[in-house]
């Protein structure tokens, strides 16, 4: 089944600790996503890459970091800068020709720290 | 800047009933697109729709309808003869850039929850 996967489904941060998360996609899209959703809140988006090697900050970047360094993967790293880690953590991916910037979401991470 | 304001926080109605869920965007370019997503408990985001700036022609999809007024930025969604299964979180979310992969921009959300 062709797909976005997120892992873990629940990841547990201790202070001062780095933690990444997983985002796997077999879809062959060019674009990837990760989102940050608080209670009561929207999506806010944390970084985004338009193709492998290339990454753009979004609007709360600070405390996080990524790599695009293969097409189908884009894992999401929560450094000890971050200091409101918890939240749930949303990745997408899109495909531009044809598909006009639809983004289709995997299932999720939910972050807590101990 | 681009914005995305849903004023409804939550909703309840009692199944069979219609709901509307209202959207309004602002955004100072003239192609764009409007997009609804559907956040069941479960937690994943399903897509719903996307409508183009230039077509303003209502869409219906069996129990679902989008009425996308550009005059007054707006692009509500209705549900008719709702059921238990239409309990989730919608986003209406908004992206500036007519071509390539872009972010987009979410509303808060309106939690809808249908009674049986």
């Amino acid at each position: 089944d062709g797909g976005i996967t997120q892992s873990p489904k629940y990841l547990f941060r201790k202070e001062g600790q780095n933690v990444t998360l997983s985002c796997e996609q077999n879809l062959n899209h060019d674009a990837m996503y990760w989102y940050r959703q608080d209670p009561g809140q929207g999506l806010r988006l944390i970084y985004y890459s338009q193709i492998v090697n290339d990454f753009q900050k979004g609007d709360i970047a600070e405390g996080y970091s990524v790599s695009r360094e293969k097409k189908e993967s884009f894992p999401l790293t929560v450094t000890s800068a971050q200091k409101n880690p918890t939240a749930f953590y949303l990745c997408a991916s899109s495909l531009d020709p044809g598909r006009k910037n639809i983004q289709y979401f995997g299932a999720g991470t939910r972050l807590s720290v101990l | 800047a681009q914005k995305v304001t849903q004023a409804q926080t939550e909703i309840s109605v009692v199944e069979k009933e219609d709901v509307t869920l209202d959207c309004v965007y602002e955004t100072r370019d003239t192609t764009y697109y409007l997009f609804w997503y559907k956040q069941p408990p479960s937690g994943e985001l399903v897509f719903l729709i996307r409508r183009n700036s230039f077509d303003e022609q209502n869409e219906i999809s069996g129990r679902y309808s989008w009425n996308f007024q550009k005059s007054t930025s707006s692009f509500n969604f209705t549900i008719t003869a709702s059921q238990v299964v239409d309990s989730a979180v919608y986003f209406c979310a908004l992206s500036e850039n007519y071509s390539g992969n872009t972010p987009l921009v979410f509303g808060k959300g309106t939690r809808l929850s249908v009674i049986a």
